[in-house]
């Protein structure tokens, strides 16, 4: 089955600064991957997300590229606020079904 | 945008007794539902697939008769904790899809049994 591997798992910048967080998959077949960032106590919220016939997208500061060949994306947050720090998730969703496979998990914390 | 409604928000409940969480969407019908389990600092862990009308999909590992689903409507699934243990404490959370790929989450419910 599905198997999603996240890095790094804390990171921190300074606001202002860009993060990257990466994600790799292994299955070749899976055709959509969004991120959630999970506020504590809160359940996920999907922030950004793309599809396999898709190589970046981008909405305002976050932007999420896809390299299907190497089974693995990542996201990119430019211009970090505070309010950014939060859990963040990526996830992997096989072909064959609508499940959600979630990577482990990227603490964030933007210092002012 | 969708919107999925999770309650109660938080519940504390004895050792041997049952309790049951509530996941409606409010302004869509979601074929699937899911219920997912997340320990402090940790990852969400697929427990279940429920779709409208059938019986649900549990992932292995998962005791079925221990986490009872139901899926009544295309706006509501419950998921009832059978005979709650301290172990069961956890955060439990919902999601529900209409269509296409996409999943909308639900708020979560803290569980704590004592």
């Amino acid at each position: 089955g599905e198997n999603v591997e996240q890095h790094p798992s804390t990171l921190s910048v300074q606001e202002g600064d860009s993060a990257v967080i990466k994600c790799t998959y292994s299955d070749s077949a899976s055709n959509y991957f969004p991120w959630y960032k999970q506020e504590l106590g809160k359940g996920p919220q999907l922030i950004i997300d793309i599809r396999s016939n898709v190589g970046e997208k981008k909405d305002q500061r976050i932007a999420v590229t896809l390299n299907k060949t190497a089974k693995h994306f990542s996201l990119h947050i430019t211009e970090t606020q505070p309010e950014d720090s939060a859990v963040y998730f990526c996830a992997a969703t096989p072909r064959s079904s609508y499940k959600l496979i979630f990577g482990s998990g990227t603490r964030l914390l933007v210092r002012p | 945008g969708a919107v999925v409604s999770q309650h109660p928000s938080w519940v504390i409940c004895k050792s041997g007794t049952s309790v049951k969480i509530e996941c409606r969407s409010l302004d869509f019908q979601a074929t699937t539902m899911f219920w997912y389990r997340q320990f402090p600092k940790q990852s969400l862990m697929l427990m279940a697939t429920s779709n409208e009308g059938s019986k649900a999909t549990y992932e292995q590992g998962v005791e079925k008769d221990k986490f009872l689903i139901n899926h009544a409507s295309l706006t509501l699934s419950t998921l009832t904790v059978t005979s709650a243990h301290p172990e069961d404490s956890s955060f439990y959370i919902c999601s529900a899809r209409a269509g296409g790929t996409g999943s909308t989450f639900g708020s979560g419910t803290r569980l704590t049994v004592v």
